[in-house]
């Protein structure tokens, strides 16, 4: 299987910061990349698939990129409800999907 | 507006059959764009694939979890289920059912646009 690793497992910050978040993946999974958002006791939202594109209906501070093996997403002016864990997956075709095991955005 | 919910036992004795329905309203599970998803997340494992089925009852699965799951559809009722077999204490989770867009070129099945709240499962005697 790819293994999809997240760095830092957990970020502190504040309202208005921009965050950075890594997802690497242990071989190449070209542009087959998806960013969800979970918040406590809810299921993960979609927020990018495809490495950069957004899902409609998510606010454009959210913006993801890379290829390859190294993908970020980024939030531009984080925003109170974007206090959440955020997890990169892989869908390369021919390899069962896999999840990052999360960022957690804390308040600073 | 497209809804999944999930529906089964909260809890299930060890190796006995976990079953677990997913009902689908606001859109057609015939849609030839979508496969069908289940997904758990435990404390200790993250976010994990367990499979997913077409509305014809082509099936993807996890290969670590291949030999213990069934995944089946009901059209007639625009629901889809899961079976797990031999549950064990690592088989306690959250379980999820998602929709998938099926990708065309090449021929795959991708990220997992909506999903049900999820309901949580353990496995105890």
């Amino acid at each position: 299987d790819i293994q999809m690793t997240q760095s830092p497992s957990t970020l502190s910050a504040s309202v208005g910061d921009r965050v950075t978040i890594t997802c690497r993946a242990s071989q190449s999974v070209s542009s087959w990349l998806a960013w969800y958002q979970q918040t406590p006791n809810k299921a993960p939202k979609l927020l990018i698939y495809k490495a950069s594109t957004l899902e409609t209906g998510v606010p454009s501070r959210f913006s993801g990129s890379g290829s390859g093996t190294e993908f970020t997403l980024t939030i531009n002016s984080l925003q109170p409800d974007d206090f959440a864990t955020y997890y990169c997956q892989h869908y390369k075709p021919s390899s069962p999907a896999t999840f990052g095991q999360g960022t957690k955005v804390e308040l600073k | 507006q497209l809804q999944l919910r999930e529906s089964g036992p909260g809890l299930v004795k060890p190796s006995e059959t976990l079953s677990l329905t997913c009902t689908v309203s606001g859109g057609s599970i015939s849609n030839t764009a979508y496969y069908w998803a289940w997904i758990r997340q435990s404390p200790g494992k993250g976010l994990d694939w367990i499979g997913s089925v077409f509305h014809s009852g082509n099936t993807y699965y996890n290969p670590s979890l291949k030999s213990r799951v069934t995944i089946s559809v009901d059209t007639s009722k625009n629901q889809f289920s899961l079976k797990l077999k031999s549950e064990t204490a690592a088989d306690t989770a959250v379980y999820y059912c998602a929709r998938q867009p099926f990708l065309v070129v090449p021929p795959a099945i991708g990220y997992f646009d909506s999903w049900g709240p999820g309901t949580l499962v353990a496995v105890s005697s």
